[in-house]
């Protein structure tokens, strides 16, 4: 079982419309946890960090649940750039361990 | 700025034959990742270092693999007697300090025949 497991999609989403995935991770020694976000043949970017408490940035939701060991991803009012394959990533030690990633496709 | 930088962007080899893949990381950052990304997947952590020395190299898939950073900047990551399923991306990414806040590179795509 990997460490770091999502949904690999493709989700296909209505442009304007809210899509929502989750990751989930078993290593619980993880500390910190992001999204990260990876258009074709491209390198992965940050998107956001992700808290316990839930954090927000634009029309990007991230939401940890420790207890449950899941990570969640909300994109309201999807915009066709929105399209891309979304890495859901935990941190322990010294070094990230990535899932194998989401693929979105907002389509008009 | 000048971000991360890698050389070649792609690298075609023959079975059995050497590689060196370069990374330039984001001047002044003192951490430095490795990763590997087969198609369809996501990365995998092959090795770290903080400035030249190599902290982490659990995730080299072998003894072919090797790694270094002698003067604590620029890496190199170099494959012998490459075989096919080395095949993948090479990521570089470097930090200001820990695993956290990491700047990728544009990757090395290796292609083994």
């Amino acid at each position: 079982r990997k460490e770091v497991e999502q949904d690999p999609g493709p989700f296909n989403v209505p442009e304007g419309a809210t899509v929502a995935f989750n990751c989930t991770y078993s290593n619980s020694a993880s500390q910190s946890f992001f999204w990260y976000r990876q258009d074709c043949r491209k390198e992965p970017k940050l998107l956001m960090s992700v808290y316990s408490s839930g954090n927000e940035d634009g029309r990007f939701t991230a939401q940890l649940n420790r207890a449950s060991q899941y990570i969640s991803l909300l994109i309201r009012d999807s915009k066709l750039s929105d399209s891309a394959t979304y890495l859901c990533v935990g941190s322990a030690g010294n070094k990230l361990t990535f899932g194998g990633g989401t693929r979105v496709l907002v389509k008009p | 700025g000048a971000g991360v930088s890698q050389s070649p962007r792609y690298k075609v080899a023959k079975r059995g034959q050497d590689v060196a893949l370069r990374c330039d990381p984001i001047s002044g950052h003192v951490s430095l990742f490795w990763y590997q990304q087969a198609l369809g997947q996501g990365p995998e952590f092959l090795t770290y270092f903080q400035n030249e020395a190599q902290l982490d190299k659990s995730g080299l898939p072998s003894d072919r693999f090797f790694a270094e950073r002698p003067e604590g900047s620029v890496s190199t990551l170099k494959i012998q007697r490459t075989q096919q399923e080395d095949s993948a991306v090479y990521l570089c990414a470097s930090s200001l300090g820990g695993p956290d806040t990491q700047y990728f590179g544009p990757g090395t795509r290796l292609t083994v025949l």
